[in-house]
């Protein structure tokens, strides 16, 4: 089942522990996303990647990092979290771009 | 940006009804997509109309594009209580992928049954 996976769905943490959330799809797409949703804003990009070791930053990047080693991961790094930071995250692919993505479930942080 | 702006923020309507939703947008686009987001969950795909389209179909939804105007709609027709969601609109900037897409903040619609 063609599918795009997060990990975790659910976290809660405190200001300053660094935290990585995963992503991973298995439909060898070139193009992946992290988005945030916050009430009231709608989806706001983080950082994208076109392909392999080639990524960029969005409407939002501060706060976050980012990596694309292999094609089918793009892990979310947050550092130093901040309560700023507590929002539902969504990581998605595309064939070849942002065209007709595929998302994933969400995770929803909070930090305290 | 070329954030898209969906109208109204709320929709409610009875089973069976049409449902029209409306976005504006900023700038020229290279295509504009439609997604849907049941409630928390990730967004689903739609469909997708190129800036080079003024209409597209897929089964019961109906999209139109107006570049002069800077605005799309999206219209399901004879409504269920399964269509019940939020409807984003995302615009693509004509620089293609590496514009990345842009999110409106969403129409919420509500079927009554």
């Amino acid at each position: 089942e063609a599918q795009v996976t997060q990990n975790p769905r659910y976290l809660i943490t405190v200001t300053g522990k660094k935290l990585t959330v995963t992503c991973s799809q298995n439909m060898n797409h070139e193009y992946m996303s992290w988005y945030r949703q916050d009430p009231g804003l709608g989806l706001r990009q983080i950082y994208y990647s076109m392909n392999v070791e080639v990524t960029d930053k969005g409407d939002v990047p501060e706060g976050y990092k980012v990596s694309r080693k292999e094609k089918r991961n793009f892990p979310l790094i947050l550092e130093s979290p901040s309560p700023n930071q507590t929002s539902l995250y969504f990581c998605a692919s595309g064939r070849w771009g942002p065209y007709e993505q595929y998302f994933g479930p969400g995770t929803r942080l909070t930090v305290t | 940006s070329q954030q898209g702006e969906e109208d109204p923020q709320a929709l409610s309507i009875q089973e069976g009804e049409n449902a029209t939703m409306n976005c504006s947008y900023k700038t020229s686009i290279n295509n504009l997509q439609w997604y849907r987001q049941n409630s928390g969950r990730g967004l689903v795909h739609l469909i997708l109309i190129r800036s080079n389209e003024r209409e597209k179909h897929s089964g019961r939804l109906r999209v139109t594009l107006d570049t002069s105007k800077k605005s799309s709609s999206l219209l399901i027709t004879a409504s269920r209580a399964a269509d019940t969601a939020s409807y984003f609109c995302a615009a693509m900037g004509i620089g293609g992928g590496a514009d990345g897409l842009t999110f409106g903040k969403g129409t919420h619609l509500i079927i009554q049954p």
